[in-house]
């Protein structure tokens, strides 16, 4: 079975600098898709960016990219010059291709962006 | 741009009521998820459904029903609400088109449920 595991306790960052936020997976198949969502206290889920398994790139989004590690099943978010409404709750989500779009979300890891 | 709505933001409801949550999609998406989530334990799947009148188990089904009958509409139901459904209730839809994100979840802005 698929797992995500996001350890880091709250993180902090000063605004409009970067900051990573981690991510590792487990999981026997090679074909799987990687996904960040945003939640802000509104309570919201917010789609952030994406990452399959095949691509040879790493995904970037705006001010969000994925630092895609498959070697050690890492797929971070980096986001640049964080903002204030960048503070939220980050999860980390996997999908096996073809599973009926089922996701696996990781606990979740609440940022916190100081002026 | 993708529309998932919740028919309710908060519910306060009794011990042993049927409680009824609705989520509608404008999306035409095939799939459609309901999720609860608790602090520390991240989102966790009840049900889904990838067409009409179809339904699968997720993890936690146990004290839920669902329901869809038309595609663009998925009710969750707790039989005989207990204190331990108090929850945050989030609803997602996604397309059944295979490659890349084209099935990206989306999700509702969610239902802060609370059983008293």
């Amino acid at each position: 079975a698929q797992k995500i595991t996001q350890t880091q306790p709250g993180m902090f960052v000063q605004e409009k600098e970067a900051v990573t936020l981690d991510c590792t997976y487990d999981t026997s198949d090679p074909s799987y898709g990687l996904f960040w969502y945003k939640q802000p206290s509104s309570g919201e889920m917010i789609f952030l960016i994406y990452q399959g398994s095949y691509d040879q790139q790493n995904a970037t989004e705006g001010r969000y990219s994925l630092n895609f590690q498959k070697a050690r099943k890492s797929a971070n978010l980096v986001i640049s010059a964080s903002q204030l409404g960048d503070s939220a709750m980050y999860f980390c989500a996997m999908r096996l291709t073809g599973a009926n779009s089922k996701l696996t979300f990781g606990k979740g890891i609440t940022l916190s962006v100081r002026p | 741009d993708v529309k998932v709505t919740q028919s309710s933001r908060y519910l306060v409801k009794r011990t042993g009521e049927k409680v009824f949550l609705e989520c509608v999609q404008d999306m035409d998406h095939e799939n459609m998820f309901w999720y609860r989530q608790d602090p520390g334990l991240g989102l966790r799947l009840i049900y889904f459904s990838y067409d009409v009148k179809m339904k699968e188990k997720g993890d936690i089904p146990e004290g839920y029903s669902v329901s869809r009958e038309k595609k663009e509409r998925f009710s969750l139901i707790l039989e005989s609400a207990s204190t331990n459904q108090t929850s945050m209730y989030l609803c997602a839809s996604s397309s059944r088109r295979a490659g890349g994100q084209t099935d990206t979840q989306y999700f509702g802005p969610g239902t802060r449920l609370t059983v008293l």
